[in-house]
């Protein structure tokens, strides 16, 4: 099988269960955020994506929490389901420097959704 | 559909040999990446374009070149200079250059040495 999710930090929660998988971002001057879907031997999905001025955001299913003063971000999945078995990224942006949508990735976390 | 197309999606080099991986996208966007993933990392920055004619480096540009003649295509060549080439290669695209928005990816090319 495709090896993306090699020697990744591996979250295990069963169907119907609500997920939470967390990122540490690295730049304090990050003002942009993003969350990616990854499955195996494909490219990454946008799930959500949140702004600096915000502290929360929802879709569905889905709620991104942004806490800026720790550098910490989350993404909340509601009932998980088989189909949400995947890799989780983290991505920040910066609006300086003119590097503007250029992103930093995380190194991802492995959901594993048990029927 | 609108989307980007990578391909092939398996390819593999000999050693002193240089490929080219294709990256076309149909969404008139106006910048495009390249990204390299290792099993257990995060996607790595090797060359982005923000418009037709024009690239910049990326953090891992060592070994890789590019060319962005058409808005729609953004070919990566991974060159004899790369001597770890083996790896997930990806395309993205963004809408609109220097702007924070989600980029779009496409579905990769696997990249093996013989």
């Amino acid at each position: 099988g495709e090896s993306v999710g090699l020697h990744l930090p591996t979250l295990s929660v069963q169907e119907g269960d609500n997920s939470i998988i967390n990122c540490a971002y690295s730049n304090s001057a990050s003002d942009y955020f993003i969350w990616y879907k990854q499955e195996s031997g494909k490219g990454p999905q946008f799930i959500i994506d949140i702004r600096s001025n915000m502290d929360k955001r929802q879709g569905q299913r889905v709620t991104v929490l942004l806490n800026k003063t720790v550098k910490h971000l989350s993404l909340q999945i509601a009932a998980t389901q088989p189909g949400d078995s995947a890799v989780y990224f983290c991505a920040e942006g910066y609006s300086y420097g003119g590097s503007q949508g250029n992103l930093i990735f995380g190194k991802g976390t492995k959901l594993s959704v048990k029927p | 559909d609108g989307g980007i197309t990578q391909s092939p999606k398996y390819l593999f080099r000999k050693e002193g040999q240089n490929v080219t991986l294709s990256c076309e996208q149909n969404l008139n966007h106006d910048a495009m990446y390249w990204y390299r993933q290792d099993p257990g990392q995060g996607l790595r920055l090797i060359y982005y374009s923000q418009i037709v004619n024009d690239f910049q480096k990326g953090d891992i540009a060592e070994g890789y070149s590019v060319s962005r003649e058409k808005k729609e295509s953004f070919p990566l060549t991974v060159t004899s200079a790369q001597k770890n080439p083996t790896a997930f290669y990806l395309c993205a695209s963004l809408g609109q250059s220097y702007s924070n928005q989600p980029q779009h990816f496409g579905d990769g090319t696997r990249l093996s040495i013989l």
